[in-house]
C-alpha cells in the first residue's frame, strides 16, 4: 500500500495519560496535516507540517503538539487526555501547493 | 471565519432517481471547494473538486458564488454510490487547511 499510512490503527487510554499517534506520508508529499474526527462530526483541523515547519493550528489546546521528521513522517502528540479527546485522528498527505489532501485510515483513540 | 453547511445529515434515494446533496459555505475571500467520500470500510478520498470542472463517477458539482453553494449532482443513482459524503473547503496559497460540513449519508435504495 503506497497510501498515507497511520499507527496504530486503534488505542485505548485512560484519562490523564499522554499517546502518540504516528503517520507516513505518500512518497514524494511534503505537507501533513491532522484532523479529528468526532463520532457524527465532519473532520476538524489540528495542525499541518511542511519541511518540519508548522504551517497552521486550528483551535486546539496546547495539550496538542505535532512535529515532522526529516523523512516528512509525522507525529501528533497529546497529553493529559480527557474523555473528549475520544476520536477518529486522521493523518493527510498533500503535494507543495496542492489542496488536494490524502487520508490515511486514521487512529481510534478511546480515552476511558 | 469559514463554515461549511450540509443540511441533510441522512438522505435515501432509489436506484435510478437523482441525487443532490446540499451544500453551503461562508467565507470571505475565493475559496476552493471539494466533495470527499468515505465508502463502507475505506478511507476519506477526493470525489471531485470545483476548479477541475470535471465529472466523477457521474457526479458534478458547479460553485455558485452568488448563493455560497457548491451542491453535489448525479442524475441516475447506483447502489455503490451509498457512502458518507463530506463537503469541504479551502483556501489557496500557504495553508491548505479543509474545512469540512459534518456530512451527508447517502443511501441508495434498490
Amino acid at each position: 500500500d503506497t497510501g498515507v499510512t497511520q499507527s496504530p490503527t486503534h488505542l485505548i487510554k485512560t484519562r490523564g495519560q499522554q499517546v502518540t499517534l504516528r503517520c507516513s506520508p505518500i512518497s514524494g508529499h511534503k505537507s501533513v496535516s491532522w484532523y479529528q474526527q468526532v463520532l457524527g462530526q465532519g473532520p476538524q483541523f489540528i495542525f499541518q507540517y511542511y519541511e518540519k515547519e508548522e504551517r497552521g493550528r486550528g483551535n486546539f489546546p496546547d495539550r496538542f503538539s505535532a512535529r515532522q521528521f526529516p523523512n516528512y513522517s509525522s507525529e501528533l502528540n497529546v497529553n493529559a487526555l480527557l474523555l473528549g479527546d475520544s476520536a477518529l485522528y486522521l493523518c493527510a498527505s498533500s503535494l507543495e501547493g496542492s489542496t488536494e489532501a490524502f487520508f490515511g485510515q486514521g487512529t481510534r483513540l478511546t480515552v476511558v | 471565519a469559514q463554515r461549511v453547511t450540509q443540511p441533510e445529515k441522512l438522505l435515501s434515494v432509489f436506484k435510478g432517481a437523482p441525487v443532490e446533496l446540499k451544500c453551503n459555505y461562508s467565507y470571505s475571500g475565493s475559496p476552493e471547494l471539494f466533495w470527499y467520500v468515505q465508502y463502507s470500510r475505506q478511507r476519506l478520498q477526493l470525489l471531485l473538486r470545483h476548479i477541475s470542472r470535471e465529472s466523477i463517477k457521474g457526479f458534478t458539482a458547479d460553485l455558485n458564488k452568488g448563493e455560497t453553494s457548491f451542491h453535489l449532482k448525479k442524475p441516475f443513482a447506483q447502489e455503490e454510490d451509498s457512502a458518507m459524503y463530506y463537503c469541504a473547503l479551502s483556501y489557496r496559497f500557504g495553508n491548505e487547511k479543509l474545512t469540512f460540513g459534518t456530512g451527508t449519508r447517502l443511501t441508495i435504495i434498490p
